[in-house]
């Protein structure tokens, strides 16, 4: 059971550069997020999804788009990169009641140079 | 809206010794659940206990237990017997049963360092 599927591990990005940040479950988990973490400040919520084809935003959406055409996943998107966006990106997913555990992702490395 | 804070940037504790992790949330909804996670150096999040606001007595799983004072909003971790594998960065983190979504918030983090 590979659980929640995060690629890449690592990415070097220019200022101005475009990528996407793939993420797939396997869980059949409505309620999948997105998080960047940076020292000091704990893991953040970027944007979260409750469910195929809708999406919300969280404490720092700025900057990052993200779609859900099927259960299974949900793509973070960085139309231009900036340097602020250096950062670790967890994606994570859950089941449905309120002690659901998130599961995560292994996370990816990400520099914009 | 719902808050975590961790006020303890850093611990130090010895080994086979216990030690408290502070985590206090501030919320207005009457059911919410908290969370711990470790995240060792290797960068993973591992689930570590879950306390549930209804929840009539303190969670344990092993060596960890969860020190819930809810008149308090405080829901320290209490990690007994540390070892050297317990270092590490710890992270309590909140969700609302019915505001905000269903999010899981965190806190900003306690690192952990256990000394031989």
């Amino acid at each position: 059971n590979a659980g929640v599927t995060q690629t890449p591990k690592f990415q070097v990005l220019k200022t101005g550069q475009s990528m996407t940040l793939q993420c797939a479950q396997d869980m059949n988990h409505e309620y999948m997020s997105w998080y960047r973490q940076d020292p000091g400040m704990g893991l953040r919520l970027i944007h979260y999804s409750v469910g195929a084809g809708i999406t919300d935003q969280g404490e720092v959406p700025n900057g990052y788009n993200v779609s859900r055409s099927t259960t299974e996943d949900f793509p973070l998107r960085l139309l231009s990169a900036a340097p602020s966006q250096t950062s670790v990106y967890f994606c994570a997913s859950r089941g449905p009641g309120l002690n659901e555990k998130l599961f995560f992702g292994s996370g990816t490395q990400l520099s914009v140079l | 809206a719902q808050k975590i804070t961790q006020t303890q940037p850093g611990m130090f504790v010895q080994e086979k010794e216990a030690v408290t992790l502070d985590c206090t949330y501030d919320t207005s909804d009457p059911s919410y659940g908290l969370f711990w996670y470790k995240q060792p150096s290797s960068g993973e999040m591992i689930f570590l206990i879950y306390q549930g606001s209804y929840d009539q007595q303190n969670a344990t799983e092993g060596r960890y237990s969860l020190n819930f004072q809810k008149a308090r909003k405080s829901a320290n971790l209490v990690i007994s017997a540390s070892q050297l594998g317990d270092s590490a960065m710890y992270f309590c983190a909140m969700r609302e049963a019915y505001n905000q979504g269903g999010k899981l918030i965190f806190g900003q983090g306690t690192e952990l360092s256990v000394k031989p």
